[in-house]
């Protein structure tokens, strides 16, 4: 079982609030991701990391920032929410490429911005 | 051209039939290749993974990968209702990209009863 952890799992906030959605793995993996996925639709990536300090935005244009100070740790911020983020967003990670590209996923986040 | 793109969808079959699912991938995607399940409101999950040509056979269900053709596929056999998710093709990126986990915008598999 993969051990990935987003928090919080359900988030309602003010517009013009300043948010951080958390991700944690304990596996050691290098790569980790977020994913923008509203209901129905496509995964759409947002951000992506190679490793620590290593940081690239996602073929979705995303308002978001995220950092990766720590291998275990991957959080995402949006410094002013707005009715238009509201989604759900997912964080996985894995461990390297070739055959240990397979990702595994966090239970996500529900976000509503109203 | 998207990097993975599945084309087909969405499927409906009737209990007990075998469900085909396919994917195409660009050059950009090229290491290894993943079938996630997504039920409503879930995250994905992994049910298979492939890496050479050929057929891959776990349970009930089949992945089939054909480089040259740049084409895999997820056949599920005695299809049951509790297979109905949205099935997503997965690839890994090589040359600069290694590891990078490419999604294809998924099929929506209905299985009825």
């Amino acid at each position: 079982e993969a051990d990935i952890y987003q928090t919080p799992r359900y988030l309602v906030i003010g517009t013009g609030k300043k948010i951080t959605l958390e991700c944690s793995q304990t596996m050691g993996h290098d790569k980790m991701y977020w994913y923008q996925q509203d209901p129905g639709m496509e995964l759409h990536l947002i951000h992506y990391s190679y490793g620590v300090n290593s940081t690239e935005k996602g073929d979705l244009s995303s308002e978001s920032t995220v950092s990766r100070i720590r291998t275990e740790h991957f959080p995402l911020t949006l410094e002013s929410a707005r009715p238009s983020h509201t989604s759900q967003y997912l964080c996985a990670s894995s461990e390297a490429g070739g055959r240990f590209a397979e990702a595994f996923f966090g239970q996500g986040t529900r976000l509503t911005v109203v | 051209q998207k990097e993975v793109e599945q084309n087909s969808g969405p499927l409906s079959v009737p209990e007990g039939a075998i469900a085909s699912l396919n994917c195409t991938y660009s050059d950009r995607v090229s290491q290894s290749f993943f079938w996630y399940r997504q039920y409503s409101g879930k995250s994905p999950e992994l049910i298979m993974s492939i890496y050479s040509n050929g057929d891959k056979e776990d349970g009930r269900f089949t992945a089939q990968l054909n480089k040259a053709s740049q084409y895999v596929s997820l056949l599920i056999r005695d299809s049951q209702p509790s297979d109905s998710a949205t099935y997503l093709c997965a690839g890994g990126a090589g040359g600069t990209s290694y590891g990078k986990l490419t999604f294809g915008q998924g099929t929506i598999l209905t299985v009825h009863p």
